[in-house]
């Protein structure tokens, strides 16, 4: 199975950072990645797909990158709706396997 | 507008079964591949299962094989789960989840609300 590491499992930041949340795969998955996004009670949200292809709907400071093994989510400028909890999940193989979540929290 | 709609859950003790639905609207959902996943109470996301449009394909995560069974009707734009002797740690909210639109790939494109299965004696 393809295993999915993200870091930092927890971040605190400020309205208007730039924050990066790293996903790493222990083997190649080339860019076989979404993100997804979630907010407390509520259903996740899909982000990202193929690594960096912005969801129909999603805003703009969003954006993703990476292949192979090592991926990212960049968020430009914090907002306010942006603190959530966020996960990675590889798209290669079956079976499909997320990461741990990274939550995003105000500082 | 797509809609998603669980429904199912509830309160079960250790053994027993339970069949979750998942009905949709909106789209079209013959020629989409569908799935199950779950997330335990404070926990992250965990993928069940997956069956293409014709229920050609299907697949399970090793934690549930043998035990949880995907299906799908077609004419009833619906996918259900029977999950059998269910144990506690089962217990999660299960979401039902379209494959997204545009990228031919495993992945989920999240529209209802889940449905909670609690498992205790």
């Amino acid at each position: 199975d393809i295993q999915m590491t993200q870091s930092p499992s927890y971040v605190s930041a400020s309205i208007g950072d730039r924050v990066i949340i790293t996903c790493r795969a222990s083997q190649d998955i080339s860019t076989w990645l979404a993100w997804y996004q979630q907010k407390p009670g509520k259903a996740p949200k899909l982000l990202i797909y193929a690594a960096s292809t912005l969801q129909s709907g999603m805003p703009s400071r969003f954006s993703g990158s990476g292949s192979g093994t090592d991926f990212t989510l960049t968020i430009s400028s914090l907002q306010s709706e942006d603190f959530a909890t966020y996960y990675c999940q590889q798209a290669k193989t079956f079976p499909l396997t997320f990461g741990q979540g990274t939550r995003l929290e105000i500082k | 507008e797509v809609q998603v709609v669980e429904s199912g859950g509830g309160l079960v003790k250790p053994g027993e079964s339970l069949r979750l639905s998942c009905v949709t609207s909106g789209f079209t959902f013959r020629t989409y591949s569908m799935n199950w996943v779950r997330q335990a109470p404070g926990k992250g996301l965990e993928w069940l299962s997956s069956i293409n449009s014709r229920s050609s394909f299907i697949y399970y995560a090793d934690s549930v094989k043998g035990r949880f069974t995907i299906s799908r009707d077609n004419a009833k734009n619906s996918l259900y789960l029977q999950i059998n002797s269910l144990r506690a740690e089962d217990t999660a909210v299960y979401y039902c989840a379209r494959e997204g639109e545009y990228w031919e790939a495993p992945h989920f494109d999240f529209r209802g609300q889940g449905t909670l299965v609690t498992v205790s004696s």
